[in-house]
């Protein structure tokens, strides 16, 4: 069956980055894209990028351009969301969900989860 | 970019009563393909976000058949024909066909 399991809780300091993992397992990983989701507390959920994991190609939401970076690992089929210059508006938990874009496959799972919290 | 618009944003529903939430687009979502991919998602307390429709109608599987998808160009709705103890959640439409996704803000469903 489907899984993306992501990375355990953070606790970072303003101006530090961190970096969240999704390891996808159950299908074919490079045959899909995987999406970056957050929701601050409380909050609704907000888009953060896209990345194929065929080829690299990314997509990411203007607001976070320049501080997000995302990346995969083909051989351990692990997807990768970098975050810099942390503020504390970017504390939140960070989802992945698998997305195959046009298609049926459209965010049709999601990781657990992974909390970041930004705090001095 | 595309904006996605949800009413009402707190939804107070009787056990057993239907229950109806509107999802409505800046733009259309029509793809080239002729396909509109609008995605329905519910999210109970502490869970991850759980995908419950796809391209406007299609019931994702295990989803019960009392959520119902429908709509066209920019006006969607999400129908519970008899909301249940374990629809409580927010739930969300999200847009796929433009190439920066983008979520409603979301709507809470609670029982009166």
């Amino acid at each position: 069956q489907v899984q993306l399991v992501q990375s355990g809780a953070e606790v970072k300091k303003p101006g530090a980055s961190v970096k969240v993992s999704c390891k996808a397992s159950g299908y074919t990983f490079t045959s899909y894209g995987i999406s970056w989701v957050r929701q601050a507390p409380g909050q609704g959920l907000e888009w953060m990028g896209w990345i194929s994991a065929y080829n690299g190609n990314t997509n990411y939401a203007q607001k976070l351009q320049g501080r997000v970076t995302m990346t995969t690992d083909t051989s351990t089929s692990t997807a990768y969301m970098e975050l810099r210059s942390l503020r504390s508006d970017d504390t939140a938990v960070y989802y992945c969900a698998r997305d195959n874009g046009y298609s049926s496959s459209l965010a049709d799972y999601w990781g657990q989860g992974t909390l970041v919290t930004v705090s001095s | 970019d595309v904006v996605m618009t949800q009413s009402p944003l707190s939804l107070p529903v009787t056990l057993g009563q239907p229950a109806s939430i509107s999802c409505r687009s800046s733009q259309s979502l029509v793809y080239s393909d002729g396909n509109t991919y609008l995605n329905w998602f519910q999210q109970r307390p502490g869970q991850s976000p759980r995908r419950l429709i796809y391209k406007v109608s299609n019931r994702d599987s295990g989803v019960p058949d009392r959520f119902s998808g429908s709509g066209s160009g920019t006006d969607f709705t999400l129908k519970i024909s008899r909301v249940e103890a374990e629809d409580v959640g927010v739930y969300y439409c999200m847009q796929g066909t433009h190439w920066v996704r983008a979520f409603g803000q979301g709507t809470k469903l609670e029982i009166k």
